[in-house]
């Protein structure tokens, strides 16, 4: 079976300063892998996608992510943070087989304040 | 293009009542998927929809039903409503959906809000 950790539920940061939101994953075949972002009472939006070949990722509003696949890790990171990234983030894996659904990491909610 | 949109985006019923949720894929989408999301359980996958049958099914009892038409639209029922069925539930939608060696990303809807009163 897959599962998805998120290690930190809450992670408050100062505005410019850099942030890593950590995610582990365990699974027995290969898997893709996923960050979503939800704002409040919004659904989920695409952060960035790790499907094949270089293992930095990079997404939209600046935030980049490494796949490592000995450590089956998949760490998000933004260099300097703003207010309006405040949010709740989620790391999703979906195995590489058939008749199989995104699997969601608890979430991490990331606050960003002056 | 248009995303996906879910209607209505907030609902309030009582236990023992019936609800139906309703989402549009994008367009040129064939698969629906629907996840309940709750503050204890996170997110959590119902089923699959793809060209009108369902291709995959949660671990959810069979309270939780769903269809999609030919147009792709999908619609989700949940009967006998219990307390815990309180949730934002979460359509998305994408071209080919759970197959082999799918690189298919899912775009999500923004919910609709159900509470159980």
């Amino acid at each position: 079976a897959q599962s998805v950790t998120q290690l930190d539920s809450q992670v408050p940061v100062f505005e410019e300063a850099p942030v890593e939101l950590r995610c582990n994953y365990s699974s027995s075949v290969s898997v893709y892998l996923f960050w979503y972002v939800q704002y409040p009472n919004q659904g989920l939006q695409l952060l960035l996608k790790y499907l094949s070949g270089s293992t930095l990722v990079k997404g939209i509003n600046g935030f980049e992510a490494e796949f490592n696949k000995s450590q089956t890790s998949f760490h998000l990171r933004k260099p300097s943070v703003h207010i309006s990234d405040t949010a709740e983030y989620f790391c999703a894996v979906i195995p590489n087989q058939a008749g199989t659904a995104l699997i969601f990491g608890k979430g991490t909610t990331l606050s960003v304040s002056s | 293009k248009a995303g996906v949109t879910q209607t209505p985006r907030y609902l309030i019923k009582t236990r023992g009542q019936q609800v139906t949720l309703s989402c549009s894929p994008i367009s040129g989408h064939r698969s629906v998927s629907w996840y309940q999301q709750t503050p204890g359980q996170g997110l959590q996958f119902l089923f699959e929809y793809f060209s009108e049958t369902q291709r995959n099914k949660g671990n959810f009892p069979g309270r939780f039903s769903g269809r999609q038409f030919s147009n792709s639209r999908s619609e989700m029922n949940v009967s006998t409503l219990e307390l815990g069925d309180s949730a934002l539930y979460l359509c998305a939608s994408s071209r080919r959906g759970m197959i082999a060696e799918s690189t298919d990303t899912q775009y999500f809807g923004p919910g609709t809000r159900l509470t159980v009163l």
